[in-house]
């Protein structure tokens, strides 16, 4: 399968400062790639999609502002949490979309657990 | 509200027993993906089934697709420690056409040695 990879796969930083995660398809083209969030213990959440070249679009609730996300290149994707709190601590994984005929799959990083002290 | 609901949500058994895993839905879903996602990593796509009413089978893993393309099921013959993790299943989320993933609740398995 499609290999994506993601850095840093952990991150600890000072309440009030931002932090970049990258994400990166390695062996493939992504025009598209998307942001989840996941709680301990929980399932999913998607954030946000990050589509090459053009601004991403946000689900509902996520603060745009807040979580900014940059697709430059057909292989990279980044997601910067502005201003970090306590609460934005939580498990960030991204994904690639790979079309598979008439349907697409996902291809998932490792994920990059943040800690905001 | 979640479309994908799973259960159990936690499945804890013994080596070498079976079991089954369940995602349903009120929504007819175009395709369905299961997925394993072990501690600290990301999930790993396990199969993708199209057709009411299709079965895959991966090594000691089967999946059904229901008839109505509103459920699904994860078959494990003989579980082994190995197949503990977190089981999500995956489908297209409506309205988005096949670009958008909803996820289910989720299924956390532990299979004692």
């Amino acid at each position: 399968g499609a290999v994506v990879s993601q850095h840093p796969s952990w991150v600890i930083c000072k309440s009030g400062t931002s932090v970049k995660i990258e994400c990166r398809s390695l062996d493939f083209q992504a025009t598209t790639m998307f942001w989840y969030r996941q709680f301990p213990k929980q399932s999913l959440m998607l954030m946000a999609t990050s589509n090459e070249g053009s601004k991403a679009t946000y689900e509902q609730g996520v603060e745009k502002d807040k979580f900014l996300i940059n697709h430059a290149s057909l292989t990279l994707s980044t997601l910067t949490v502005t201003s970090a709190h306590p609460e934005d601590s939580s498990f960030y994984i991204c994904s690639a979309r790979v079309l598979a005929g008439d349907y697409n799959e996902q291809f998932f990083g490792p994920g990059t657990r943040l800690t905001v002290l | 509200t979640q479309l994908l609901e799973q259960s159990p949500q936690f499945l804890s058994i013994q080596e070498g027993e079976n079991l089954t895993v369940y995602c349903n839905s009120s929504s007819v879903f175009s395709s369905l993906q299961w997925y394993r996602q072990e501690p600290g990593e990301g999930p790993v796509l396990l199969v993708t089934v199209v057709t009411g009413g299709e079965v895959k089978k991966l090594k000691r893993l089967t999946f059904q697709f229901g008839d109505a393309r509103k459920d699904s099921s994860l078959h494990i013959t003989a579980a082994q420690p190995g197949d503990t993790g977190l089981y999500l299943c995956a489908g297209p989320k409506p309205n988005f056409g096949n670009e958008k993933l909803t996820f289910g609740t989720g299924t956390r398995l532990t299979i004692i040695p």
